[in-house]
């Protein structure tokens, strides 16, 4: 059973770029039609998409973040990351990793905190 | 605020149905299938309904889902305490050019 683990710094100052890794385990990476997401969600509110990194090498990004993000695959080491310039206290949010394609594969990371203040 | 349309709440006792919309528009929901996620409290969202109205695999036939034009529907039958959690419907925005959520709806088993 494949195991997402998303591991980052926790607490940031603004204007600093946010490094976020997700670690993938437990199984095969899947092939095929796969896309591996970020998605992110404030205290207390809703969720929000960042980008995902399909398998078949295509990038998207949501528009309201595009200039600041970067997202990158790297299977010699069975892992996703997620970068995101420029913080502000409005990037604090629980940052979530996740794998699916269109056929109802899903999986999601715990989430990790990540919190921007000066 | 989104531009899929859930209402904040809804609530129903033990053993009852409830229905959660999602309204959306010719852009989102009009032309893309349709996802809806669980979020039970201090948890990540998992995956209970995709493409509009297949579950996955465990997820039990008490949910169900449904997309009639620019709006879709998730049902819950024979409600259970454990199905206290925020529900979100998501699909892709043609016109954003990005994956969409709405704001959620916080379903409460009094």
């Amino acid at each position: 059973q494949l195991q997402l683990q998303e591991s980052g710094p926790g607490l940031m100052k603004p204007s600093q770029t946010l490094s976020l890794t997700c670690a993938v385990s437990g199984g095969s990476i899947p092939s095929g039609a796969y896309s591996w997401s970020w998605i992110r969600q404030p205290p207390g509110k809703g969720l929000e998409w960042i980008g995902f990194a399909h398998n078949n090498g295509n990038t998207r990004y949501n528009p309201s973040l595009k200039s600041r993000v970067t997202m990158s695959v790297d299977w010699s080491k069975n892992q996703f990351s997620l970068k995101l310039s420029s913080v502000t206290a409005a990037d604090t949010a629980v940052y979530y990793c996740s794998g699916g394609n269109d056929y109802g594969d899903s999986i999601w990371g715990q989430g990790t905190l990540v919190t921007v203040s000066s | 605020q989104s531009v899929l349309t859930q209402s904040p709440s809804a609530s129903e006792t033990p053993g009852q149905r409830v229905t959660i919309s999602c309204s959306g528009g010719n852009s989102n929901i009009g032309r893309n299938d349709v996802n809806w996620y669980q979020q039970l409290p201090g948890t990540a969202p998992k995956l209970l309904i995709y493409s509009n109205h297949h579950r996955p695999s465990g997820v039990p036939d008490r949910f169900s889902g449904s997309k009639s034009g620019t709006s879709a529907s998730l049902a819950i039958s024979g409600l259970q305490s454990e199905d206290e959690a925020d529900y979100y419907c998501a699909t892709w925005d043609d016109s954003l050019d990005g994956l969409i959520f709405g704001g959620g709806t916080k379903l409460t088993v009094l």
